[in-house]
């Protein structure tokens, strides 16, 4: 089965730093994306990994274990509109597109 | 190009009614995938189509179905509607059976 952990809520402060964490356990494992969704809005696409390592994509950057079954997503340089939800989804081996998604972080940036 | 659409936006329906969304995706993807989101249990996976066929399912119940047409386009289907059916959902596209997907703003089900 699946089980993906990360924090319910966050709170940091505009132009600061923040990491949000995600742990998983599978049977499979073939990816972890991070997504972003603001209140009202549909999920957004913000990173795939697949290898260990860290993609960096201007001020978000995330950060995969596969041995440790860990990610992180690392925001830079907060702004207010980077409050939202972001979750943490596990593609499962296999080559079906079955994505299991935590239940999201809902960060919230404060000036 | 168009993103996903959705329709309709938002829904009232009532107890043991059953209800059709729509869904189409991105022109050229052809795998879709449907979510159910709760504030409670966030995303939960329904089931994935691609190229007409389901592929995964999720572990709803048969209450839930839905189907692909051949140019792509989704549709979910929920017979006898119950209170807890109540929520966003979500549907999303992407070009190959293990890409990136992009989700549609939702259909919100209110079942009174």
């Amino acid at each position: 089965g699946q089980n993906i952990d990360q924090p319910t809520e966050m709170t940091a402060t505009e132009g600061a730093i923040v990491q949000i964490n995600c742990t998983y356990q599978t049977s499979g494992f073939n990816g972890l994306f991070w997504y972003q969704q603001h209140a009202g809005e549909a999920p957004t696409f913000l990173s795939y990994n697949v290898l260990d390592g860290l993609e960096e994509k201007g001020r978000f950057s995330s950060f995969l274990s596969r041995s440790k079954g860990y990610s992180y997503l690392l925001l830079k340089e907060l702004q207010m509109k980077d409050s939202a939800s972001y979750l943490c989804a596990v593609l499962n081996s296999g080559g079906y597109q079955k994505v299991t998604f935590g239940i999201g972080t809902k960060l919230q940036v404060i000036p | 190009k168009a993103g996903v659409t959705q329709t309709p936006r938002y829904l009232i329906k009532t107890r043991g009614q059953q209800v059709t969304l729509s869904c189409s995706p991105i022109s050229g993807h052809r795998s879709v995938s449907w979510y159910q989101q709760t504030p409670g249990q966030g995303l939960q996976f329904l089931f994935e189509y691609f190229s007409e066929t389901q592929r995964n399912k999720g572990n709803f119940p048969g209450r839930f179905s839905g189907r692909q047409f051949s140019n792509s386009r989704s549709e979910m289907n929920v017979s006898t509607l119950e209170l807890g059916d109540s929520a966003l959902y979500l549907c999303a596209s992407s070009p190959d059976r293990a890409g990136t997907q992009y989700f549609g703003p939702g259909t919100r089900l209110l079942v009174l």
